[in-house]
């Protein structure tokens, strides 16, 4: 079955910083994939989608790609703030059919400091 | 604005006893969701519903029922509840479309911990 791999369990930063996320996927069809955001005491929400391989999702500062080739999806903000201080999650679209079902990657906690 | 209640938001159970988690969405998608949320796991899949009278299985059905008696509501049923089952829930609607838009509209969560 599909599913995603999160390799970072917690990522702490500065303001400013530059925030790199990256996680792997495995699926038989054609992957259509997304990250979540998730502040605290809320559910997670889309922040932004990549349909097709080595072009870019850009969302609020974000930029997402992906590569087909290492089956690798990767997070990427040049300078973060606090209030980007939240749960990121790689998440794959199931291929195909109309149950629109998503598998999560275990997510990332990303802490940001002023 | 999407909108997606759950209720109860936190619920304290013996084990053995039944639960019942409800969900309730007004934004009128055919698709809606059960996902639980543990540490290390990220959400995972229990149930999900195609429409009103439709329940299928998702990842880690073992030990839940679902139930969806209107296109508005999704419950999530724990008939034997056990102490592995606490954890937050969060239920979810999504538009039936021909391809995967992968925007969900999520609940605030509801807090299960079973003693």
């Amino acid at each position: 079955g599909d599913s995603v791999t999160q390799m970072q369990g917690q990522v702490t930063l500065s303001e400013d910083d530059f925030l790199f996320i990256n996680c792997t996927y495995s699926t038989t069809w054609y992957p259509t994939l997304f990250w979540y955001v998730q502040y605290p005491g809320e559910g997670p929400q889309l922040l932004l989608k990549v349909t097709t391989a080595n072009n870019k999702g850009i969302s609020r500062g974000f930029e997402a790609t992906y590569d087909k080739r290492t089956t690798s999806f990767h997070l990427q903000k040049a300078s973060v703030q606090e209030s980007d201080s939240a749960v990121y999650y790689c998440v794959l679209g199931e291929g195909g059919g109309l149950s629109g079902k998503l598998t999560f990657g275990e997510g990332t906690q990303v802490t940001v400091i002023s | 604005e999407a909108a997606v209640t759950q209720s109860p938001r936190n619920k304290v159970a013996v084990t053995g006893g039944k639960v019942t988690l409800s969900c309730n969405q007004t934004n009128n998608h055919n698709n809606m969701y059960w996902y639980r949320q543990d540490t290390g796991h990220g959400l995972r899949l229990i149930h999900y519903s195609y429409g009103a009278g439709s329940t299928e299985k998702g990842d880690i059905p073992d030990g839940y029922k679902a139930s969806r008696p209107s296109q508005e509501n999704f419950s999530l049923i724990l008939e034997l509840a056990t102490p592995s089952q606490t954890s937050v829930y969060f239920c979810a609607s999504g538009a039936r479309t021909g391809g995967n838009t992968g925007q969900l509209y999520f609940g605030e969560g509801s807090k299960l911990t079973v003693l």
